[in-house]
């Protein structure tokens, strides 16, 4: 199947600086990235769509000046945690969605998270 | 408004019985799309099973089938003969037609028990 990786994997921080975080479709082009907000014990709450070359679409309630999204390539999106605060401390996870395919499963996949800690 | 739901917070199971997760979702499109996925401690998310909303069957992988159930609006998840690795959150979702994004619920945290 198609994967998706993203880096880091886990990032501490200190609060007020600010941290990026990369998701790469490895094996496929993803013309749209999806970037998911995830407390314990909690679902995945999305934060934002990012389409390759345009501006992300951000969910009510979400920042778009402290969540930047940067979706440049095919292959490529990053978020951007700006000035990250102890409340910021999530697992974020980043989905990409095929170019190719009808409405199937196969569509969407999911990288391994990031867990971030702002101290 | 909640589109999908799962009212099973936690289930508890014992090992190599079959267990059933509940999941109702609400849309009013006549076309869309019903995922189960995986997440083990770890975090990673993992597809288990789609199910269209055309499809006459249920969908079935190995151990893993749907029961979709159209008119009650219910698409609840089977998993026979459990394994202790099955331990797991599993979340519901959906994406309607048009739609880029997956919709989750709030999860099931499923223990199974040596």
């Amino acid at each position: 199947g198609a994967v998706v990786s993203q880096h880091p994997s886990w990032v501490i921080c200190k609060s007020g600086t600010s941290v990026k975080i990369e998701c790469r479709s490895l094996d496929f082009q993803a013309t749209t990235m999806f970037w998911y907000r995830q407390f314990p014990k909690q679902s995945l709450m999305l934060m934002a769509t990012s389409n390759e070359g345009s501006k992300a679409t951000y969910e009510q309630g979400v920042e778009k000046d402290k969540f930047l999204i940067n979706h440049a390539s095919l292959t490529l999106s990053t978020l951007t945690v700006t000035s990250a605060h102890p409340e910021d401390s999530s697992f974020y996870i980043c989905s990409a969605r095929s170019t190719s395919g009808q409405a199937s499963y196969n569509e969407q996949f999911f990288g391994p998270g990031t867990r971030l800690t702002v101290l | 408004a909640q589109k999908i739901t799962q009212t099973q917070p936690g289930m508890f199971v014992q090992e190599k019985e079959a267990v059933t997760l509940d999941c109702t979702y609400d849309t009013s499109d006549q076309s869309y799309g019903l995922f189960w996925y995986k997440q083990p401690s770890s975090g990673e998310m993992i597809f288990l099973i789609y199910q269209g909303s055309y499809d006459e069957q249920n969908a079935t992988e190995g151990r893993y089938s749907l029961n979709f159930q159209k008119a009650r609006k219910s698409a609840n998840l089977v998993i026979s003969a459990s394994q202790l690795g099955d331990s797991a959150m599993y979340f519901c979702a959906m994406r309607e037609r048009g739609a880029q994004k997956l919709v989750f619920g709030q999860g099931t945290r499923l223990t199974i028990n040596p």
